[in-house]
């Protein structure tokens, strides 16, 4: 098993530019989810998704997109990036939603700057 | 609002003990998790805690008071590659994970 495969590991984007971050497991995770890791905050959840075809907004949504069509999937879209996005990103999954010990397994991050 | 507080750094010594403490405000409580996040990589899984009490793994312990809002986590026999952050997160009662800061823990030899 792989994991959470994250891509790319780096990235650097001008203002106005989109991209997209992908994510895939191969874990059968239910659960997949987007974080922000910022220095001195905890991170932040962006979006995060159920199951396929389902998805939902988390703590810190704007600017952000996401789709699940599939159960393995989960990819991160930046619609037109600011430097405010400047961050390192996480995709994480867990096998369950709603169980109480299912720790997340986090794929190995994205560090994104935008000028 | 919810809320968790863990300290932001601590030194310790090699082969010495630490407790690194939590404390949490959260609509709700379904567990509490501790990862460690070794500088520039990806936060792993250390252990989880539901009920009162001390669950132990190898070096490592955690303790929950849920009266208290309080969880600590206990490092033994530390090593140089315990030198990491030390993340606390509660799972509220939406299932939904609220993180704290992190504690970077600085090992000296």
């Amino acid at each position: 098993n792989a994991g959470v495969t994250q891509t790319p590991k780096f990235q650097v984007l001008k203002t106005g530019q989109s991209m997209t971050l992908q994510c895939a497991q191969d874990m059968n995770h239910e659960y997949m989810s987007w974080y922000r890791q910022d220095p001195g905050m905890g991170l932040r959840l962006i979006h995060y998704s159920v199951g396929a075809g389902i998805t939902d907004q988390g703590e810190v949504p704007n600017g952000y997109n996401v789709s699940r069509s599939t159960t393995e999937d989960f990819p991160l879209r930046l619609l037109s990036a600011a430097p405010s996005q400047t961050s390192v990103y996480f995709c994480a999954s867990s096998l369950r939603t709603d169980s109480y010990n299912s720790p997340l397994h986090f794929g190995n991050g994205t560090r994104l700057t935008v000028t | 609002g919810q809320n968790i507080d863990q300290p932001t750094e601590m030194t310790a010594t090699e082969g010495a003990i630490v407790q690194i403490n939590c404390t949490y405000q959260t609509s709700g409580f379904n567990g509490l998790f501790w990862y460690q996040q070794h500088a520039g990589e990806a936060p792993t899984f250390l252990s989880y805690n539901v009920l009162d009490g001390l669950e132990e793994k190898g070096r490592f312990s955690s303790f929950l008071s849920r009266s208290k809002g309080y969880s600590y986590l206990l490092l033994k026999e530390l090593q140089m590659k315990d030198s990491a952050s030390y993340l606390c997160a509660v799972m509220d009662s939406n299932y939904q994970l609220i993180w704290g800061a992190g504690t970077k823990l600085i090992i000296k030899p």
